[in-house]
């Protein structure tokens, strides 16, 4: 049973607009949660992070929202760009890392 | 530092043949995990090692599939015979565990691997 779920395999958002990508997990005993981003043909890679102790945190253009009672989490971008059409992966923080089966981005121009 | 570094990039192999990927971790790591990207599964997790030590391998498919770290700054996956379902892009990444720290793990660029 997956561990951490994304449950849109995709997402069309206009440039400009916010999109927001969604995250659940059935494991309350994690405690850090990952975002990590992906293009084609390359590896993952981190983009933003968020501990339990916290609901939100920001990093410029990206802010992660943490609900622990709803074991829900949130990547919110805004302003989109085409050039965050990516594949984006949430994970949770164990040893390994626990990751969903990722949402494919496209903002269109 | 370079970076998780694997190679080859891309693979192309026939049914039934040996396949060797292989992984240079970020120097002083030490977590070395392989992954394996589908369409069906997303990023799932093959295996992964803790100071070259495997710690679980319960997310390797089938006998068929067999990974070692010799020392600290390499690794292999190799799949014995390969088959037409083994093709996907596999991962490796690296992470230093820190006191009370919590850290990302990095990736390398993938292999992707073609059985016809």
């Amino acid at each position: 049973d997956q561990q951490v779920k994304q449950n849109s395999p995709s997402l069309s958002v206009q440039e400009g607009r916010i999109s927001i990508l969604n995250c659940d997990y059935t494991n309350s005993m994690f405690d850090y949660f990952l975002w990590y981003k992906k293009y084609p043909a390359e590896g993952p890679t981190f983009l933003i992070s968020i501990s339990s102790i916290k609901d939100k945190n920001e990093d410029g253009r990206f802010t992660v929202f943490l609900n622990k009672s709803a074991k829900h989490l949130s990547l919110h971008i805004v302003p989109s760009q085409p050039g965050d059409s990516a594949v984006y992966f949430c994970a949770a923080l164990d040893t390994p890392l626990v990751f969903g089966k990722g949402t494919r981005l496209s903002v269109i121009a | 530092d370079a970076g998780v570094i694997q190679s080859p990039r891309h693979e192309v192999t026939e049914m039934g043949q040996e396949v060797t990927l292989r992984c240079k971790p970020i120097s002083g790591h030490d977590y070395l995990f392989w992954y394996r990207q589908t369409m069906m599964r997303g990023l799932e997790l093959l295996i992964y090692f803790n100071n070259n030590v495997p710690i679980d391998d319960s997310g390797m498919p089938e006998d068929r599939f067999s990974a070692k770290m010799p020392n600290a700054s390499f690794s292999t996956l190799k799949i014995q015979p390969s088959e037409p379902r083994d093709s996907a892009v596999y991962f490796c990444a690296s992470r230093v565990l820190g006191l009370g720290r919590n850290t990302e793990a990095f990736f390398g660029q993938g292999t992707r691997l073609t059985v016809v």
